[in-house]
């Protein structure tokens, strides 16, 4: 079964840094969603990636998605506080199925 | 803007009792699922349902749950006999079709607290 890895599981960074969330995971897939989970709260969509080479961006986040290396990345530029939350990945399951599977998530805390 | 919706926010019950969590799906979509969150800990898979059936289930997903669309709006995820491991935030999700870009649309979830 699909298994999905995120690195790092914590992320403590200073405004106006740059840094990378990294999602690895372990068999083909054909789309991969990022999420955003702010504390007690639900799921937002952020970007969904649909093929090998995509990239997407928004705002300060700016997703891509390479299929043959089996791995995504969140790449945030310039952090805000605003961006404190934690960030899922989550690849779809063999094609033709219906289930996604949720990385570990990465907690960022963006210091002021 | 058109949104999952649950009930109830928290539940709180009994080791044993029978729990339903409630979600209404965003209108047009056709692709219903539950996931759950264990505090602290990642997203996980219970089951996705479509045209009234159970399209594929989780190991989770055993013989104390089961779901329901019981007409045009809603759709449940009934625990029949709820054990402490059980407590957690349960998500609804709706997808339009899978076969387009098949995003997921959560709802704010439901936590449920098993005493």
């Amino acid at each position: 079964e699909l298994k999905v890895e995120q690195n790092p599981l914590f992320l403590s960074m200073q405004e106006g840094k740059n840094y990378t969330i990294y999602c690895n995971y372990s068999t083909t897939s054909d789309r991969l969603y990022w999420y955003r989970q702010d504390p007690g709260k639900s799921l937002e969509s952020l970007f969904v990636l649909l093929s090998n080479g995509a990239v997407k961006q928004e705002g300060r986040l700016m997703a891509s998605l390479d299929t043959k290396a089996r791995l995504s990345t969140l790449h945030i530029t310039a952090a805000v506080h605003d961006l404190s939350a934690t960030y899922f990945c989550a690849p779809r399951g063999t094609p033709g199925t219906y289930k996604y599977i949720f990385g570990t998530g990465t907690r960022l805390k963006v210091l002021a | 803007e058109p949104e999952v919706t649950q009930t109830p926010s928290h539940q709180v019950t009994q080791m044993g009792q029978e729990v339903i969590l409630r979600c209404v799906p965003i209108s047009n979509h056709l692709y219903f699922y539950w996931y759950r969150q264990i505090l602290g800990q990642k997203v996980e898979f219970l089951v996705s349902f479509y045209n009234n059936e159970i399209s594929e289930k989780s190991e989770i997903f055993d013989d104390q749950f089961s779901v329901e669309r019981p007409d045009g709006s809603n759709f449940t995820l009934k625990i029949r006999s709820t054990k402490l491991e059980d407590s957690a935030m349960y998500f609804c999700a709706s997808s339009k079709t899978p076969v387009n870009t098949g995003e997921l649309f959560f709802g704010e979830g439901s936590r449920l607290t098993v005493l």
